[in-house]
């Protein structure tokens, strides 16, 4: 089974551009996270998708972040424009059900960073 | 709300030592507690979690930890370090009772452990 997968990699991008980021979660997962690593910090929540749906976007720092999960399959997080203090490794986690014993499988994340 | 404190951004251990990483919460509900480890290029993996049934709780590679709630603690061992064991390891909270249903995580800052020979 494949895990969590993520891309790109690796992003670098001047501030004030647009930059995309892709999750495609465990097929059969109908809860998408997506989590951010600010360098040396915490791994912050950001949002949470139950298959199409926004079920909770909490974490999302501001406006210029947008997340996608049409078809709930996988799930787009856009950055427009992007700021300094966007950079950061961005995670994206699925689980079959809600509740603690669902446990999040986590991609290997996305590393982002605007110059 | 709920916080994790990760004594110590870097541990350094020798191979065949005993592992001990910090973690401290803060939670104002009974908490669920978990340790994640992330290797390198790699996504985090769960080590273990305890979920208020036994307070010593065993996870794979040979890793385990005790919830101690006079404490607020929930420290991370191993025995014996192995090389293989060098990774960043982070500890998160979540309620026991999620008001919102699903299982969201508040981590620590990360501990990196380093195992030389």
């Amino acid at each position: 089974e494949a895990g969590v997968t993520q891309f790109p990699s690796h992003s670098v991008i001047e501030k004030g551009q647009t930059v995309t980021l892709r999750c495609d979660p465990i097929s059969g997962h109908d809860n998408l996270y997506w989590y951010r690593r600010v360098m040396g910090k915490e791994i912050k929540f950001l949002l949470h998708f139950v298959k199409e749906s926004k079920q909770d976007e909490s974490g999302m720092p501001n406006n210029r972040f947008l997340a996608e999960r049409t078809g709930g399959t996988y799930s787009t997080l856009k950055v427009q424009p992007a700021e300094l203090e966007d950079s950061g490794v961005y995670f994206c986690a699925s689980s079959h059900a809600t509740g603690f014993k669902d446990e999040q499988y986590f991609g290997p994340g996305t590393r982002l960073t605007v110059t | 709300a709920q916080s994790v404190t990760q004594l110590g951004s870097h541990v350094s251990v020798s191979e065949g030592a005993l592992v001990l990483l910090r973690c401290n919460y803060s939670s104002s509900v009974p908490p669920y507690l978990f340790w994640y480890v992330q290797y390198p290029n790699q996504g985090l993996q769960l080590l273990l979690k305890y979920t208020s049934a036994a307070t010593l709780v065993k996870g794979i590679n040979g890793f385990e930890a005790e919830f101690k709630k006079s404490e607020t603690s929930f420290h991370l061992t191993k025995p014996s370090a192995h090389m293989s064991d060098a990774a960043e390891y982070f500890c998160a909270v979540t309620p026991s009772r999620p008001n919102t249903g699903f299982q969201k995580l508040v981590f620590g800052t990360g501990t990196r452990l380093l195992v030389s020979p």
